[in-house]
């Protein structure tokens, strides 16, 4: 079963923020918190992870919360492009990353 | 860089004929990964490879399955014999560093996958 929650689907105007929200309270101190996502029949694609820092990218921001039992993935200005299922993925165990069901994010017009 | 390939990007075939997929990660990572995607089941790993190692294989669904990493630039993963059930996208990825690790290099880049349908 999959680590982290996550609300399945969110809608976002074009060229507002878009922010996806990860519930993870079972982290532990050394789980790394990965954001993947997936356009419609392509493969998945890497975003952005960290560990407790926030951190940014060309793509997205990460805020991570003081106690990381929650993360948000935010897209500062989202464009039709970014419509897509979200992935929020906390290291499983060993070596085996669960993907869960992910958030469905509709960018609109 | 051409990305992660896999082939053949459609498959069609009858129950009980064996399949192959193909998958050649990018030059210079060090793992490699299978998923397959339903929609019931989601995206689920079914194999992970570190130096062409296979590291865990937990999540190949029966002995039908069989994955093998001759070289740092190829893998397959085979069924046989295919069932209905198998039909799915699979995925390849590969990272430059294990999953293991967290730090930079551990992200996953995957291919464009091959959509398997077993009649």
């Amino acid at each position: 079963d999959a680590k982290t929650t996550q609300p399945p689907s969110m809608d976002c105007a074009e060229g507002r923020a878009a922010n996806l929200p990860c519930n993870h309270s079972t982290i532990s101190g050394n789980e790394y918190v990965y954001w993947y996502r997936q356009i419609h029949s392509q493969g998945p694609q890497y975003i952005i992870h960290g560990l407790k820092n926030n951190e940014t990218n060309e793509m997205a921001s990460l805020i991570i919360t003081e106690d990381r039992k929650s993360s948000t993935l935010i897209l500062p200005h989202a464009t039709l492009r970014d419509t897509a299922v979200y992935y929020c993925i906390v290291r499983v165990g060993s070596y085996i990353p669960t993907f869960g069901r992910g958030t469905s994010l509709i960018v609109h017009p | 860089d051409a990305g992660v390939i896999q082939s053949p990007r459609h498959e069609v075939t009858e129950m009980g004929q064996e399949v192959t997929l193909r998958c050649k990660p990018i030059s210079g990572h060090n793992s490699l990964f299978w998923y397959r995607q339903t929609m019931m089941r989601g995206l689920e790993l079914l194999i992970y490879f570190n130096n062409n190692v296979p590291i865990d294989d937990s999540g190949m669904p029966e002995d039908r399955f069989s994955a093998k990493m001759p070289n740092a630039s190829f893998s397959t993963l085979k069924i046989q014999p295919s069932e209905p059930r198998d039909s799915a996208v699979y995925f390849c990825a590969s990272s430059p560093l294990g999953w293991g690790y967290g730090t930079r290099g551990s992200e996953q880049f995957f291919g464009p996958g091959t959509r398997l349908t077993v009649l």
